[in-house]
Parts: C-alpha cells; structure tokens; sequence
C-alpha cells in the first residue's frame, strides 16, 4: 500500500501571503489530521477531517483551516501568514475507527521570510 | 486537561547499553497509547499501539509496556541506527490524539 504523501515537500513564503498544503492519505483511510510541529512546541494537533467533516479541533487561530475531499484527500490553508508559522506542517490518515492508529506523511516545511 | 511528558528530553548510550524511555500520561478515559520514531526532517513513523493496563508489545530491540500511568519504551542492546527521536501520544475519550514532548536518543558506536 502507498503510504500518505505530501505536497509541496518544501515552501518558502513571505509575511502576509496564504499557503494552501495538501495530502493523500493511505488508501481506505477516511481520517485526515494535521499537526504543526516547531522545535519550541513540539507536534501541536490542528484538526482532524473524517468524511469531510472537521471532527476535532485544536487551539488554533481562525487562519488556519482545513477542508476534507470526497476521495479522502484533505488540504489545509493558513491565511495572512506570520513568521512564527514557519514550521513542518504533518499529515497523519487513519482508517477512523475508535481508537485511530495514525500513519504520516513526510511533512511539508514552510518558511516564512 | 488530557496531558503528556516524557524523560529524559535525551538520552545517550553505548551501543549495546540497554535502556528505557518513559511515557508519563493523564487522559480522560485512555483508548490508546502510540509510540512512534522521528527521524530528523522527516514525519513520525509509527511503532506501537498499547490498548490497556499490562499490555506488551515488541518489535526487534524495542519493548513497549503500559502501566495506568506510564508506558515505557524499552531499548535492548541498541544499535547507531537506533538514534531518533521517540515520540509518545495518547487518546482519550474525547478522541484528540495528544503527543508528548519526546525523547532524543543518540547511540554512540
């Protein structure tokens, strides 16, 4: 089985633009989560897409969001970028049954300049 | 609030120096524990789900365990390719998956 891919692998934007990030989960997997992860903070969940729906939250600004395709395909998108959103942006899928097994893609890194 | 450490931040050993992480954890109602493995630059790869209390599960030279508690992660007689960061994360009864800090182990030759 393909494993969870990630595109771009790399990005490097400037203050005040969008970045639009995309991932392809294992096939079967309906869940999507994403994760930002900095050396300071460690991996901090963003949000979760199960059947298109963002099923969990995490403690993020409103910049940042999500959205789940038919085909399990999940993008995320950070408006009006800052700095401190340069970062590895992670992608994990999960088949979305109770207790969820995630499986990651290799990330994308954003730089921010 | 559901919450994850992890000790040592690091960790340096010989090769063949057994040794183990630990994965102290509150959680509102645990479904499950992971553990994974990072390499630098790239995304966690996954190596072990711990259902409940008393649980084992191995894999080549790691040994994961599972308390109420904690959880460790035991290394024996590991290799340089053993250097990595591992990363513990749990999920409760409100379904986020929370990750810990992690621990950096290096395995010197």
């Amino acid at each position: 089985k393909a494993g969870v891919t990630q595109t771009p692998r790399y990005l490097i934007k400037t203050r005040g633009q969008q970045v639009t990030l995309s991932c392809s989960p294992i096939s079967g997997h309906r869940s999507v989560s994403w994760y930002q992860q900095t050396p300071g903070q460690g991996l901090q969940f963003l949000f979760e897409y199960f059947s298109e729906t963002q099923r969990n939250k995490g403690n993020f600004p409103g910049r940042f969001s999500g959205r789940q395709f038919s085909n399990s395909r999940s993008e995320m998108n950070v408006s009006t970028l800052e700095l401190g959103d340069s970062a590895l942006y992670l992608c994990a899928s999960s088949p979305g049954t109770p207790v969820d097994t995630q499986y990651f893609g290799p990330g994308t890194r954003l730089t921010v300049l | 609030e559901d919450q994850v450490t992890q000790s040592p931040e690091a960790l340096r050993l010989q090769e063949g120096e057994s040794s183990s992480l630990n994965c102290s954890y509150t959680v509102s109602g645990l479904r499950g524990l992971f553990w994974y493995r990072q390499d630098p630059g790239k995304g966690p790869e996954f190596l072990f789900t711990l259902y409940s209390a008393g649980e084992e599960k191995e894999k080549e030279r790691l040994k994961a365990t599972l308390t109420k508690k904690e959880s460790f992660l035991h290394i024996t007689a590991p290799k340089p390719e053993d250097s990595a960061t591992y990363l513990c994360a749990v999920q409760g009864s409100y379904d986020k998956v929370i990750f810990g800090p992690g621990t950096s182990l290096s395995v010197i030759p």
